[in-house]
C-alpha cells in the first residue's frame, strides 16, 4: 500500500540559509500535518492543512511557512535557519475530523536535517 | 495550552514481564491516539479511543480510555525484543485536528 511519501530524507544546511521539504500524502487523504522531532523529544505539532486551506497551527516559528498544493502534496519551507531547527522533520497525512471520526495519522520516513 | 504527559519517561524490562505507561492530559479529550516509534523509526499508529471508558485488546496490547477522558494506559502482557521502542500517546481535543503528542514512554527490553 502506498505510503507518505517525503524528501529528501536528510539535508544538511549552513545556518542562515533556507530548506523545502516536501511531502507527498497517501492518495484520498485531504489533510496533511508537519512535525517536528527533536533528539529523544515527542514530536512537536508545527501546521496543518485541510484542502489545500491551512486548519491548525502550532508551535511553528515564524521563520517557518508552509503549503499544500492543488496536488495535495505539501512543502514546508525554513528560512533564516538556526542551529536549533536541526531536528528529525515528519510529515503525516489522514482522513480529516469533519470527513470521518476514525483519523489515525500516517507518518511518512521523516526528514533529518541538520544545521551547521 | 494543552499538556500530554506520560510516565515513566523510560522502562527496562526482562523479557516475558509486563509493561505499563500512563498517559495524562491537562485537558478533557474528544479522543485519544497510540504510536509506537521504534530506534530511527517514524510515530506508526496503534489505536484510537474514542469513549469514556473504553477498554481495546490488540493480542498482548491492552488500552484503556479513562472515565474523565483525561488520561489512558497502554498495557503490554509478557513483553518481547519485537516491542521495543517509544510509546506516545496523542490527545486531540473537541473541535479540534492537531494532535497533542504525549511526553513518550521509551520501552528497552533485556533478553
Amino acid at each position: 500500500a502506498a505510503g507518505v511519501i517525503q524528501s529528501p530524507r536528510h539535508l544538511i544546511k549552513e545556518k542562515r540559509e533556507t530548506a523545502t521539504l516536501k511531502c507527498y500524502p497517501i492518495p484520498r487523504h485531504d489533510t496533511v500535518y508537519w512535525y517536528q522531532q527533536g533528539p529523544g523529544q515527542d514530536p512537536q505539532f508545527l501546521i496543518s492543512f485541510y484542502e489545500k486551506m491551512q486548519s491548525d497551527k502550532g508551535s511553528i516559528p515564524d521563520r517557518f511557512s508552509a503549503q499544500q498544493f492543488s496536488d495535495y502534496h505539501s512543502e514546508l519551507n525554513m528560512s533564516s535557519l538556526e542551529l536549533g531547527d536541526s531536528a528529525l522533520y515528519f510529515c503525516a497525512s489522514s482522513l480529516n475530523v469533519l470527513s470521518s471520526s476514525y483519523n489515525e495519522q500516517f507518518f511518512g520516513p521523516g526528514t533529518r536535517l541538520t544545521v551547521l | 495550552g494543552q499538556q500530554v504527559m506520560q510516565i515513566p519517561q523510560y522502562q527496562h524490562v526482562q523479557e516475558g514481564e509486563d509493561f505499563t505507561t500512563y498517559c495524562n492530559s491537562s485537558t478533557t479529550l474528544s479522543n485519544i491516539q497510540w504510536y509506537k516509534q521504534r530506534p530511527g523509526g517514524h510515530p506508526v499508529f496503534l489505536i484510537q479511543l474514542v469513549k469514556s471508558g473504553e477498554v481495546k485488546k490488540q493480542k498482548r496490547l491492552t488500552f484503556q480510555f479513562g472515565e474523565a477522558k483525561k488520561n489512558s494506559s497502554l498495557h503490554i502482557t509478557a513483553t518481547q525484543t519485537t516491542d521495543v521502542g517509544t510509546y506516545f500517546c496523542a490527545g486531540r481535543n473537541f473541535g479540534n485536528e492537531k494532535l497533542t503528542f504525549g511526553t513518550g514512554t521509551r520501552l528497552t527490553i533485556i533478553p
